[in-house]
């Protein structure tokens, strides 16, 4: 069965410091890898992507996200932490030829000033 | 930049009762989906739709639930007979069905079955 972890709940971090929010995936065959952002009362913007290339992609607001194939893993990151990065975070894959997006369970960031 | 938009934010029906959730995908976009977040869960996939016709549903998707296009810019979701269990936030999302490109989703309309 596909599924998609977000080991941490929350993630606590000092504005001004890296952040990392991981993310792991068992699905077959080379999914789609995606990172939305859910800020209070709204949908789910789109952060960042990886579909084949570099294994370090970018994305929107700073963010960017490391794609591992043999931990198939697929952790965002951030350099420097802003307050107004505190949102929750989905992790989500898609096969290649479309379909539905499966999603972690989320985790919800909380940088502090 | 454009938007899907979704009526109403929150919506709230006696249990029994026929609800329709209502969305306007971007407008160049070829496919839609419904997805829903039972509170303090993960967002969970519902349907597909595509060229008139649902392309994917999932066990959640069972005889209560429709979809439709009724026109060229609005996509809707009815639950014949609402049940408590219901209750969540559902999210319209669509692409434009190119290599990897990302769904869009809309702000969501929280159900509440009473």
């Amino acid at each position: 069965a596909q599924s998609v972890a977000q080991p941490e709940d929350q993630v606590n971090v000092a504005e001004g410091n890296p952040l990392t929010v991981k993310c792991t995936y068992s699905v077959s065959g080379n999914p789609y890898l995606f990172w939305y952002v859910q800020y209070p009362n709204r949908g789910l913007q789109f952060l960042l992507k990886y579909i084949t290339g570099d294994n370090l992609v970018k994305g929107s607001y700073g963010f960017e996200a490391e794609f591992n194939k043999s931990q198939t893993s697929f952790h965002l990151k951030k350099p420097s932490a802003l307050v107004s990065d505190s949102a929750l975070y989905f992790c989500a894959v898609r096969r290649p030829q479309g379909g539905k997006l499966i999603f972690g369970q989320g985790t919800e960031l909380s940088v502090k000033p | 930049e454009p938007e899907v938009t979704q009526t109403p934010s929150h919506q709230v029906t006696q249990m029994g009762q026929e609800v329709i959730l209502r969305c306007v995908p971007i407008s160049n976009h070829l496919y839609f989906y419904w997805y829903r977040q039972i509170l303090g869960q993960k967002v969970e996939f519902l349907v597909s739709f595509y060229n008139n016709e649902i392309s994917e549903k999932s066990e959640i998707f069972d005889d209560q639930f429709s979809v439709e296009r009724p026109d060229g810019s609005n996509f809707t979701l009815k639950i014949r007979s609402t049940k408590l269990e219901d209750s969540a936030m559902y999210f319209c999302a669509s692409s434009d069905g190119g290599r990897g490109q990302p769904q869009h989703f809309g702000d969501g309309t929280r159900l509440s079955i009473l």
